[in-house]
């Protein structure tokens, strides 16, 4: 399997709400980045947490890291329809030196 | 900010056509690389540079090279086009060295070939 899986496939939620993306990996990591990309378009770098951090907040973004458990939420909370999007989850290997994508998380924001 | 360019947002190609993707980026960047991207398979790495002249395989190089002649430019090439090379192709550019500031992608709009 991949490094980086993100869970669920797909997400469908009324605005307002909160949605919850969830990330899994295998190997040991340096960081863990959430990115964000629009229908037919680039990634953009949304947020980085370090493996010795456990929460990180932006905005209306709050991303945990449990290493433990090799794992990661995005939790993006009041949602809005803006928000429709794929959400990608990508690690920082410590004995690597690229990122490695999941296949990602695709939300969409019903008005 | 930090601009990425791809030269192209479609293309579409015949099968054994030679190919050039080009992409730029403003930022002084050492490492750039290029990703295909397809429904169900995520991004998948191609290749990736970390100076001029320099060029490392990723995990699917096979069928394709690259060509880093500026700092600035890296260009992925098809060799001999097949309809199993239609895709998205995103190009991405990073700082070199230690820090996880130098970890963080940018992104170009990607581009769409069509492999007739």
């Amino acid at each position: 399997s991949q490094q980086g899986e993100e869970d669920p496939q797909a997400l469908s939620i009324q605005e307002g709400e909160n949605a919850t993306m969830n990330c899994s990996y295998k190997t040991s990591i340096n960081n863990l980045q959430w990115y964000r990309q629009n229908s037919g378009r680039g990634l953009v770098h949304l947020i980085l947490i370090r493996s010795n951090e456990r929460e990180k907040h932006s905005g209306r973004l709050r991303v945990t890291l449990d290493t433990s458990k090799k794992s990661s939420s995005l939790l993006i909370t009041a949602s809005r329809a803006a928000d429709t999007a794929s959400y990608f989850c990508a690690t920082f290997e410590t004995s690597g030196s690229r990122l490695t994508f999941g296949e990602g998380t695709q939300l969409t924001v019903n008005p | 900010d930090v601009k990425v360019t791809q030269s192209s947002r479609y293309l579409v190609k015949r099968t054994g056509e030679k190919v050039f993707l080009e992409c730029v980026q403003d930022m002084d960047h050492e490492n750039m690389f290029w990703y295909r991207q397809d429904p169900g398979l995520g991004l998948r790495l191609i290749y990736f540079s970390y100076d001029v002249k320099m060029k490392e395989k990723g995990d699917i190089p096979e069928g394709y090279s690259v060509s880093r002649e500026k700092k600035e430019r890296f260009s992925l090439i098809l060799e001999s086009a097949s309809t199993n090379q239609t895709s998205m192709y995103l190009c991405a550019s990073s700082l070199w060295g230690e820090g996880v500031a130098k970890n963080i992608q940018y992104f170009g709009a990607g581009t769409r070939l069509s492999v007739l």
